[in-house]
């Protein structure tokens, strides 16, 4: 079994900021097998990040994912209003396969 | 353009059985292994079930075994989640969710699932 634990908890920052979300793995993953999620209150998530680095379809350059191994990293540049959400990373192969989550709160 | 539409979600006694349903469009829904995820309320995203592309592999999360069944008509471009003796536990939005390789590249929007007497 792999967990995630994602941190921190909480990040409180403002709109221009720049936001680093962490993902830590309790083995092992194959970066490609690594992915981050974008959720908003009553909205399902959206696929953010695959393969570690790879921004999926419509997904704007501000966000960048980064890391190998056990440590994973999702960067947003500069903090849009729309990017104040929820964050989930996920791993493939393993049960269970969600981290806990970020929130990225307006400071 | 791709699109998941899950119903079939409500209010259902403990005990009691509910039938979830996914109705896939925009894309060759026979292609791709397919999933349901839930999310209790105010809490993270869990995994719950998935099926291979022929229905011929089925895996479900531990606290579900035994008691919900994944399950996929293609000529339908459907996938179903049926659950039986359900728990307060269960309680929680349902997403079906299409499988890109390692990933959950879409999602439906969600049903909710209520257990409470």
């Amino acid at each position: 079994e792999i967990v995630l634990t994602q941190s921190p908890g909480t990040l409180s920052l403002s709109p221009g900021e720049r936001a680093t979300l962490s993902c830590r793995a309790s083995q092992s993953v194959s970066s490609s097998y690594l992915a981050w999620y974008q959720q908003k209150p009553g909205q399902a998530p959206r696929l953010l990040i695959y393969g570690a680095s790879s921004r999926a379809t419509g997904i704007p350059d501000r966000f960048s994912g980064s890391g190998s191994g056990t440590d994973f990293t999702l960067t947003i540049s500069r903090l849009e209003p729309e990017d104040f959400a929820v964050y989930y990373c996920q791993q493939y192969g393993s049960s269970p396969p969600f981290g806990q989550g970020t929130r990225l709160e307006i400071k | 353009e791709v699109q998941l539409v899950e119903s079939g979600g409500g209010l259902v006694q403990p005990g009691g059985s509910l039938r979830l349903s996914c109705a896939a469009s925009g894309f060759t829904f026979s292609s791709y292994w397919m999933s349901w995820v839930r999310q209790a309320p105010g809490k993270g995203l869990e995994w719950v079930a998935n099926i291979k592309q022929d229905g011929s592999e089925k895996y479900y999360v531990d606290s579900v075994k035994g008691r919900f069944t994944i399950s996929r008509d293609n000529a339908k471009n459907s996938l179903y989640l049926q659950m039986n003796s359900l728990r307060a536990e269960d309680t929680a939005v349902y997403y079906c969710a299409r499988e890109d390789y390692w990933n959950y590249d879409y999602w439906g929007q969600g049903t909710l699932v209520t257990v409470s007497s």
